[in-house]
């Protein structure tokens, strides 16, 4: 029972370049969300999505882009990376609305 | 303004010891309060989900209380062990929208031989 699998664990970019982070669920739950954890703050919602085709924008949505083709399957894009987006990124998802939330094991982002 | 604060930052006991974190909120309006295990280098692992309604509840060695009069809740770990030593973040969700939820910066745990 792999859960949320996130990939890569940990990456270095550098200013500019463009990468997804892949995240993968095999719980068939319909939402699913990626945070930033970043030290001395709690976690912050980026995107989520409440099913396949539906995406939406989080409290700190910008230089990433999301996409949901698949109930399983939802990347975040980095567009084009800035060294404040050196963070730990975490994938999220959840059975319905207000209900527990399993979490990938994160990724490791450090941008120079 | 939304906002989870728990107490202390960081707290060390030794093993065998009970132990109690704080989380106070300032959320509206409430939906559930979650408290969470971070082991370093790892994911948030789910301890319990309390409603309004739900006083206490536990899971294993843990104990978490709400007061949603007072706005408070506690996490109690009895007879800690050594893999105890963790963060634990109080999580707050809303009904606004798709399930908002506010994070506290955690009690980091150490439990020492």
């Amino acid at each position: 029972n792999a859960g949320v699998t996130q990939t890569p664990k940990f990456q270095v970019l550098k200013t500019g370049q463009s990468m997804t982070l892949q995240c993968a669920q095999d719980m068939n739950h319909e939402y699913m969300s990626w945070y930033r954890q970043d030290p001395g703050m709690g976690l912050r919602l980026i995107h989520y999505s409440v099913g396949a085709g539906i995406t939406d924008q989080g409290e700190v949505p910008n230089g990433y882009n999301v996409s949901r083709s698949t109930t399983e399957d939802f990347p975040l894009r980095l567009l084009s990376a800035a060294p404040s987006q050196t963070s730990v990124y975490f994938c999220a998802s959840n059975p319905g609305i207000n209900t527990e939330a399993f979490f990938g094991q994160g990724t490791r982002l450090t941008v120079v | 303004k939304n906002q989870v604060e728990q107490s202390p930052q960081s707290l060390i006991i030794l093993e065998g010891k009970n132990c109690t974190l704080q989380c106070n909120y300032t959320v509206s309006p409430f939906s559930n309060l979650r408290w969470y295990k971070q082991d370093t280098g790892r994911g948030p692992v789910s301890l319990t989900i309390m409603t309004f309604s739900e006083n206490t509840k536990s899971n294993g060695r843990y104990t978490a209380t709400l007061d949603a009069d007072t706005k408070q809740s506690s996490l109690h770990i009895t007879a800690s062990q050594l893999s105890d030593s963790a963060s634990y973040i109080c999580v707050v969700s809303t009904t606004l929208g798709f399930q908002k939820l506010v994070f506290g910066t955690g009690t980091r745990l150490l439990v020492s031989p």
